[in-house]
């Protein structure tokens, strides 16, 4: 089955400057791959998503790039504010079914 | 739009009650439902995948008969956890995605904080 790597597990930036996060999967089937924002006691949002047709997408400061080769996806947030300090989880569709396998979460703290 | 509705948001009840608690999509038809299991400062867990009309597959190591599911319509699924006891303490969240491609996202409830006294 599928299993995915993230990393780091904690990351502390100053504001304004960028934060990537790394994740790995190993089911070469696997061909969607979203990202979720979870603050604190809060539900896991959505905030971008990729599927494995292509190899980049962005909206506004958050972007994802996704190598199907190396099966390594990142998520990289520009010009970060303290209210983008939360957990950030990635996930992998379990090739073939619609389950979605996560990473173990990176709890990333933007300091003013 | 994509808002998915979860009640009730936490319960505390004493040890050999039984807890539901309800999942629904409030704008959309949720084909295929999913219920996770989240221990603090951790990742989520699938338990369950509920498709509407037909019984919930579940992932191994997790009873059926403990963690009852039902998916009678294409808004609302529910979870049931039979005969609570303590180590069934966690935060239960449910996700819904519409449509039959599996490539379609998730939304989540605000999850359930259940603890079991």
């Amino acid at each position: 089955g599928e299993n995915v790597e993230q990393h780091p597990s904690t990351l502390s930036v100053q504001e304004g400057d960028s934060a990537v996060i790394k994740c790995t999967y190993s089911d070469s089937a696997s061909n969607y791959f979203p990202w979720y924002k979870q603050e604190l006691g809060k539900r896991p949002q959505l905030i971008i998503d990729i599927r494995s047709n292509v190899g980049e997408k962005k909206d506004q400061r958050i972007a994802v790039t996704l190598n199907k080769t190396a099966k390594h996806f990142s998520l990289h947030i520009t010009e970060t504010q303290p209210e983008d300090s939360a957990v950030y989880f990635c996930a992998a569709s379990q090739g073939g079914s619609e389950k979605l396998v996560f990473g173990k979460g990176t709890k990333l703290t933007v300091n003013p | 739009g994509a808002v998915v509705s979860q009640h009730p948001s936490r319960v505390i009840c004493k040890s050999g009650t039984s807890v539901k608690i309800e999942c629904r999509s409030l704008d959309f038809q949720a084909t295929t439902m999913f219920w996770y299991r989240q221990f603090p400062k951790q990742s989520l867990m699938l338990m369950a995948t509920s498709n509407e009309g037909s019984k919930a597959t579940y992932e191994q190591g997790v009873e059926k008969d403990k963690f009852l599911i039902n998916h009678a319509s294409l808004t609302l699924s529910t979870l049931t956890v039979t005969s609570a006891h303590p180590e069934d303490s966690s935060f239960y969240i449910c996700s819904a995605r519409g449509g039959t491609a599996y490539n379609q996202p998730q939304h989540f409830g605000d999850g359930t904080r259940l603890s079991i006294l």
